[in-house]
Protein backbone atom coordinates (compact mmCIF):
# COMPACT_ATOMS: atom_id res chain seq x y z
CA UNK A 1 0.00 0.00 0.00
CA UNK A 2 0.98 3.69 0.31
CA UNK A 3 3.80 4.87 1.96
CA UNK A 4 4.16 8.39 2.71
CA UNK A 5 7.25 9.81 4.18
CA UNK A 6 7.59 13.33 5.65
CA UNK A 7 10.87 15.56 6.54
CA UNK A 8 11.88 17.35 8.55
CA UNK A 9 9.55 16.35 11.91
CA UNK A 10 10.31 20.10 13.75
CA UNK A 11 11.26 23.05 11.67
CA UNK A 12 11.70 26.40 13.71
CA UNK A 13 12.50 29.80 12.01
CA UNK A 14 12.37 33.29 12.18
CA UNK A 15 9.46 35.54 10.68
CA UNK A 16 9.95 36.59 7.49
CA UNK A 17 11.99 33.42 6.49
CA UNK A 18 11.23 30.98 3.82
CA UNK A 19 10.33 27.24 5.18
CA UNK A 20 10.20 23.89 3.23
CA UNK A 21 8.85 20.62 4.04
CA UNK A 22 9.51 17.48 2.21
CA UNK A 23 7.29 14.42 1.33
CA UNK A 24 7.95 11.26 -0.43
CA UNK A 25 5.48 8.45 -1.75
CA UNK A 26 5.68 4.81 -2.86
CA UNK A 27 2.59 4.29 -5.07
CA UNK A 28 3.57 5.54 -8.48
CA UNK A 29 -0.29 5.48 -9.23
CA UNK A 30 -0.78 8.15 -6.93
CA UNK A 31 -1.68 11.32 -8.93
CA UNK A 32 -3.35 13.86 -6.03
CA UNK A 33 -1.07 15.51 -3.54
CA UNK A 34 -2.71 17.75 -0.73
CA UNK A 35 -1.09 19.57 2.11
CA UNK A 36 -3.08 19.99 5.42
CA UNK A 37 -2.85 22.53 8.12
CA UNK A 38 -3.18 21.66 11.68
CA UNK A 39 -2.96 24.15 14.44
CA UNK A 40 -2.73 23.19 18.06
CA UNK A 41 -5.75 21.70 19.49
CA UNK A 42 -7.60 22.26 16.25
CA UNK A 43 -8.49 19.86 13.19
CA UNK A 44 -6.60 19.05 9.92
CA UNK A 45 -8.14 21.98 7.16
CA UNK A 46 -6.66 21.78 3.45
CA UNK A 47 -4.63 24.63 2.36
CA UNK A 48 -3.56 23.66 -1.12
CA UNK A 49 -3.14 21.05 -3.19
CA UNK A 50 -1.89 19.94 -6.61
CA UNK A 51 -2.63 17.29 -9.25
CA UNK A 52 -0.41 14.91 -11.10
CA UNK A 53 -0.52 16.80 -14.25
CA UNK A 54 1.13 19.98 -12.51
CA UNK A 55 4.25 20.62 -11.34
CA UNK A 56 3.95 23.71 -9.42
CA UNK A 57 1.24 25.17 -7.98
CA UNK A 58 1.01 28.55 -5.59
CA UNK A 59 -1.76 30.55 -3.61
CA UNK A 60 -0.41 33.92 -2.05
CA UNK A 61 2.87 32.76 0.51
CA UNK A 62 2.16 28.97 -0.24
CA UNK A 63 3.32 26.90 -3.21
CA UNK A 64 3.78 22.76 -3.99
CA UNK A 65 5.69 21.18 -6.50
CA UNK A 66 5.68 18.24 -7.61
CA UNK A 67 8.33 15.78 -9.13
CA UNK A 68 6.74 12.47 -10.27
CA UNK A 69 9.55 11.02 -11.57
CA UNK A 70 11.01 10.81 -8.34
CA UNK A 71 8.23 10.72 -6.32
CA UNK A 72 8.54 13.56 -4.24
CA UNK A 73 6.48 17.06 -3.42
CA UNK A 74 7.04 19.87 -1.40
CA UNK A 75 5.24 22.67 0.59
CA UNK A 76 6.95 25.94 0.48
CA UNK A 77 6.07 28.82 2.42
CA UNK A 78 7.53 32.39 2.22
CA UNK A 79 7.73 35.45 4.10
CA UNK A 80 6.53 33.41 7.13
CA UNK A 81 4.43 34.56 10.19
CA UNK A 82 4.09 33.59 13.94
CA UNK A 83 0.66 32.20 12.61
CA UNK A 84 1.90 29.70 10.74
CA UNK A 85 2.92 27.85 13.09
CA UNK A 86 0.92 24.46 13.20
CA UNK A 87 1.74 20.56 12.24
CA UNK A 88 1.42 20.49 8.53
CA UNK A 89 0.80 17.05 7.14
CA UNK A 90 1.10 15.81 3.44
CA UNK A 91 -1.15 13.29 2.18
CA UNK A 92 -1.24 10.91 -1.21
CA UNK A 93 -3.67 8.10 -2.11
CA UNK A 94 -4.06 5.06 -0.46
CA UNK A 95 -2.73 2.55 -3.32
CA UNK A 96 -5.83 1.83 -5.12
CA UNK A 97 -8.19 3.52 -3.46
CA UNK A 98 -9.81 6.79 -2.62
CA UNK A 99 -8.52 6.82 1.01
CA UNK A 100 -6.18 9.64 1.84
CA UNK A 101 -2.48 8.21 3.49
CA UNK A 102 -0.83 11.12 5.68
CA UNK A 103 2.65 11.82 6.62
CA UNK A 104 3.81 11.68 9.96
CA UNK A 105 3.45 15.47 10.00
CA UNK A 106 6.11 18.73 10.48
CA UNK A 107 5.93 20.74 13.45
CA UNK A 108 6.45 24.71 12.02
CA UNK A 109 7.50 27.05 14.88
CA UNK A 110 8.02 30.91 13.32
CA UNK A 111 9.21 33.28 15.91
CA UNK A 112 9.38 36.95 16.06
CA UNK B 1 -23.81 23.32 6.44
CA UNK B 2 -22.62 22.89 9.96
CA UNK B 3 -19.90 20.76 8.73
CA UNK B 4 -18.47 17.15 10.10
CA UNK B 5 -20.63 17.21 13.33
CA UNK B 6 -18.83 14.37 15.48
CA UNK B 7 -19.75 13.05 18.99
CA UNK B 8 -18.54 13.28 21.92
CA UNK B 9 -15.93 16.01 22.13
CA UNK B 10 -14.55 13.99 24.92
CA UNK B 11 -14.70 11.15 26.44
CA UNK B 12 -13.00 9.53 29.49
CA UNK B 13 -13.56 6.03 30.52
CA UNK B 14 -12.61 2.95 32.25
CA UNK B 15 -10.82 -0.22 30.45
CA UNK B 16 -12.74 -2.59 29.57
CA UNK B 17 -16.00 -0.29 28.58
CA UNK B 18 -17.65 -0.19 25.32
CA UNK B 19 -17.15 3.39 23.69
CA UNK B 20 -18.93 4.73 20.48
CA UNK B 21 -18.07 7.83 18.69
CA UNK B 22 -20.49 9.27 16.07
CA UNK B 23 -19.99 11.36 13.15
CA UNK B 24 -22.77 13.47 10.82
CA UNK B 25 -20.74 13.82 7.31
CA UNK B 26 -21.73 16.92 4.93
CA UNK B 27 -24.73 16.60 3.56
CA UNK B 28 -23.75 15.76 0.03
CA UNK B 29 -20.84 14.20 0.40
CA UNK B 30 -20.34 10.44 -0.86
CA UNK B 31 -17.13 9.38 1.36
CA UNK B 32 -16.29 8.98 5.01
CA UNK B 33 -13.37 8.63 6.82
CA UNK B 34 -12.14 7.73 10.73
CA UNK B 35 -8.87 8.51 11.54
CA UNK B 36 -6.91 8.27 14.48
CA UNK B 37 -4.16 10.72 15.61
CA UNK B 38 -1.59 10.18 18.36
CA UNK B 39 1.53 11.41 19.02
CA UNK B 40 3.55 8.45 18.34
CA UNK B 41 1.74 7.54 15.23
CA UNK B 42 0.34 10.06 13.69
CA UNK B 43 -3.04 10.76 11.33
CA UNK B 44 -3.77 7.09 10.78
CA UNK B 45 -6.58 5.71 8.50
CA UNK B 46 -8.96 3.20 10.40
CA UNK B 47 -11.88 2.40 7.40
CA UNK B 48 -13.55 4.32 4.82
CA UNK B 49 -17.03 4.34 3.45
CA UNK B 50 -18.25 4.85 -0.32
CA UNK B 51 -21.80 5.56 -0.41
CA UNK B 52 -22.16 3.76 2.75
CA UNK B 53 -20.44 1.30 1.88
CA UNK B 54 -16.92 0.16 3.70
CA UNK B 55 -14.58 -0.33 1.37
CA UNK B 56 -11.28 -0.79 3.66
CA UNK B 57 -11.02 -1.80 7.08
CA UNK B 58 -7.24 -2.63 7.08
CA UNK B 59 -6.74 0.26 9.27
CA UNK B 60 -8.55 -1.04 12.03
CA UNK B 61 -6.30 -2.68 14.87
CA UNK B 62 -8.22 -5.16 15.43
CA UNK B 63 -11.71 -7.02 16.53
CA UNK B 64 -12.38 -4.85 19.35
CA UNK B 65 -12.44 -1.56 16.74
CA UNK B 66 -15.78 -1.40 14.58
CA UNK B 67 -17.49 0.73 12.25
CA UNK B 68 -20.73 1.43 10.95
CA UNK B 69 -22.63 3.27 8.31
CA UNK B 70 -25.97 2.60 7.83
CA UNK B 71 -26.92 5.77 5.84
CA UNK B 72 -25.71 8.33 4.26
CA UNK B 73 -25.89 11.08 7.33
CA UNK B 74 -24.73 8.75 9.88
CA UNK B 75 -22.05 6.77 11.28
CA UNK B 76 -20.14 5.06 14.32
CA UNK B 77 -17.20 3.91 15.36
CA UNK B 78 -17.45 1.50 18.35
CA UNK B 79 -14.62 0.11 20.59
CA UNK B 80 -15.36 -2.77 22.76
CA UNK B 81 -13.64 -3.55 25.23
CA UNK B 82 -11.34 -0.24 25.65
CA UNK B 83 -7.67 -0.14 26.70
CA UNK B 84 -5.62 2.19 27.38
CA UNK B 85 -3.62 2.24 24.45
CA UNK B 86 -7.05 3.12 22.41
CA UNK B 87 -6.66 6.81 24.11
CA UNK B 88 -6.05 9.21 20.91
CA UNK B 89 -8.11 11.53 19.36
CA UNK B 90 -10.23 10.41 16.74
CA UNK B 91 -11.21 12.38 13.56
CA UNK B 92 -14.39 11.46 11.25
CA UNK B 93 -13.64 13.49 7.62
CA UNK B 94 -15.90 13.25 4.63
CA UNK B 95 -15.29 14.27 1.46
CA UNK B 96 -16.99 14.59 -2.18
CA UNK B 97 -15.18 11.99 -4.12
CA UNK B 98 -14.57 13.20 -7.58
CA UNK B 99 -11.65 11.97 -10.02
CA UNK B 100 -8.03 12.89 -9.43
CA UNK B 101 -9.07 14.64 -6.04
CA UNK B 102 -10.44 13.91 -2.61
CA UNK B 103 -11.01 17.47 -0.43
CA UNK B 104 -11.38 16.01 2.89
CA UNK B 105 -13.10 18.01 5.71
CA UNK B 106 -12.12 16.97 9.32
CA UNK B 107 -14.92 16.68 12.24
CA UNK B 108 -13.45 18.58 15.25
CA UNK B 109 -12.81 15.27 16.43
CA UNK B 110 -13.32 13.19 19.74
CA UNK B 111 -10.65 12.78 22.20
CA UNK B 112 -10.73 9.23 23.94
CA UNK B 113 -9.04 8.66 27.25
CA UNK B 114 -9.25 4.73 28.49
CA UNK B 115 -7.61 4.87 32.12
Amino acid sequence: GENVEQHPSTLSVQEGDSAVIKCTYSDSASNYFPWYKQELGKRPQLIIDIRSNVGEKKDQRIAVTLNKTAKHFSLHITETQPEDSAVYFCAAFRQAGTALIFGKGTTLSVSS
Amino acid sequence: DAGVIQSPRHEVTEMGQEVTLRCKPISGHNSLFWYRQTMMRGLELLIYFNNNVPIDDSGMPEDRFSAKMPNASFSTLKIQPSEPRDSAVYFCASSLWSSGANVLTFGAGSRLTVL
